[in-house]
């Protein structure tokens, strides 16, 4: 079984600011993952995946995330974000094997203050 | 193209009494999850449908949740009875099979 752990419960930062929100995974064969993005009263977007392939994966909205598989790491970065970036953010993996079944970890509040 | 819809967007209930949600998937997606996410948690898959079958329910409680898809479209996902710890956000997605989910805006159920 895999599972996925979202280092941080909640990051504030300021407007034009760097972020980072980290996720790791544990999973004993090989992944997918997923970075998806929810907004108030909303149902998830997806931001970005990783299939397979180059590890530095482009999304929506200017992010980008890094797939380090000896650290079994998929973290997401921004390097300068908006206020309308706030939204909680989740982190999935799936396997080959789970018929794209999605385990999600618990979630980052990102706040982006002016 | 069409999102996955849902219906209703918000349910209040008192503990005890029966609630049912309803999904239309994206048109084409054989596969079919339901989701609940507890306040403050990430989403936790309830049960998986590909066409009209069940791939996964095991993490269903299935005393009180149903769920079915007839001929392989709609869906719906009953509690019977419903408990104050069924209070959360219902979501369904769809996918093609191995391909992205696609997520609906969810029902949120408060259960008093």
């Amino acid at each position: 079984a895999q599972s996925v752990t979202q280092l941080d419960s909640q990051v504030p930062v300021f407007e034009e600011a760097p972020v980072e929100l980290r996720c790791n995974y544990s999973s004993s064969v090989s992944v997918y993952l997923f970075w998806y993005v929810q907004y108030p009263n909303q149902g998830l977007q997806l931001l970005l995946k990783y299939l397979s392939g180059s590890t530095l994966v482009k999304g929506i909205n200017g992010f980008e995330a890094e797939f380090n598989k000896s650290q079994t790491s998929f973290h997401l970065r921004k390097p300068s974000v908006h206020i309308s970036d706030t939204a909680e953010y989740f982190c999935a993996v799936s396997t080959k094997t789970s018929g794209s079944r999605l385990t999600f970890g618990e979630g980052t509040q990102l706040t982006v203050n002016p | 193209e069409a999102g996955v819809a849902q219906s209703p967007r918000y349910k209040i209930i008192e503990k005890r009494q029966s609630v049912a949600f309803w999904c239309n998937p994206i048109s084409g997606h054989a596969t079919l999850y339901w989701y609940q996410q507890i306040l403050g948690q990430g989403p936790k898959l309830l049960i998986q449908f590909q066409n009209n079958g069940v791939v996964d329910d095991s993490q269903l409680p299935k005393d009180r949740f149903s769920a079915e898809r007839l001929k392989g479209v709609d869906s719906t996902l009953k509690i019977q009875p419903a408990k104050l710890e069924d209070s959360a956000v219902y979501l369904c997605a769809s996918s093609i099979w191995g391909h992205e989910q696609f997520f609906g805006p969810g029902t949120r159920l408060t259960v008093l």
